[in-house]
């Protein structure tokens, strides 16, 4: 079937300017998480969505980021007034819900250039 | 907070020799979960092990196996006969098990990029 998809794949925009990216989850997939990779960093979490709970947004770096999940499925992650330190790979993550533990699938990522 | 770290920036191993990648954790919580991802230059995060903490035996998968010591915080992934494909980002990364469930974030280490010579 079809894994987690993300749009774009990269992005280049101009300090300052507000971006979106843009996750689809594996169809039936109950939580979404959203990481951030800088250059030479590892991944570094940013929110998760789990069902109809509120997200859990301790990862977020500045209210400059936002993101919402609508319908369960697809999420976006807003980035306004964007800066150079923003600049990185934004991944998004889905995960089945069930008794035993599955494992987290990865979409290819955008990267974001902030010029 | 729980840390994860890796040692090694990069690694180089010659095919068909076997090569371990070194992981260390920090935590004082007694249930978690530690994983194995592999990023080739496509970007996509692959699982390749993983690993229950209550679980004293050690996690296998073909030629991937994890030694891990739960004492020492430690968690590597040994790669046996290394292949032409196996040359990617390694990463490791920590997943608390305490809030119950099977779900939650994952704390990644910084990776290690490993290259494999033919």
């Amino acid at each position: 079937g079809a894994g987690v998809s993300q749009s774009p794949s990269n992005k280049v925009t101009e300090k300052g300017k507000d971006v979106e990216l843009r996750c689809d989850p594996i169809s039936g997939h109950t939580a979404l998480y959203w990481y951030r990779q800088s250059l030479g960093q590892g991944l570094e979490f940013l929110i998760y969505f789990q069902g109809n709970s509120a997200p859990d947004k301790s990862g977020l770096p500045s209210d400059r980021f936002s993101a919402e999940r609508t319908g369960g499925s697809v999420s976006t992650l807003t980035i306004q007034r964007t800066q150079q330190e923003d600049s990185a790979v934004y991944l998004c993550a889905s995960q089945q819900e069930g008794g035993a533990w599955y494992e987290q699938y990865f979409g290819p990522g955008t990267r974001l250039t902030v010029t | 907070a729980q840390t994860v770290t890796q040692s090694q920036p990069e690694m180089s191993v010659q095919e068909a020799e076997t090569v371990t990648l070194s992981c260390t954790y920090d935590t004082s919580e007694s249930d978690y979960y530690l994983f194995w991802y592999k990023q080739p230059p496509s970007r996509q995060m692959i699982l390749v092990i993983r690993q229950e903490a209550y679980k004293q035996q050690n996690a296998t998968e073909n030629r991937f196996s994890v030694n891990f010591q739960k004492a020492a915080k430690s968690f590597s992934l040994k790669i046996s006969d290394s292949q032409l494909g196996d040359a990617a980002m390694y990463f490791c990364a920590y997943r608390s098990g305490d809030k119950g469930g099977s779900q939650g974030n994952l704390i990644f280490g910084k990776g290690t990029k490993l290259s494999v010579k033919p």
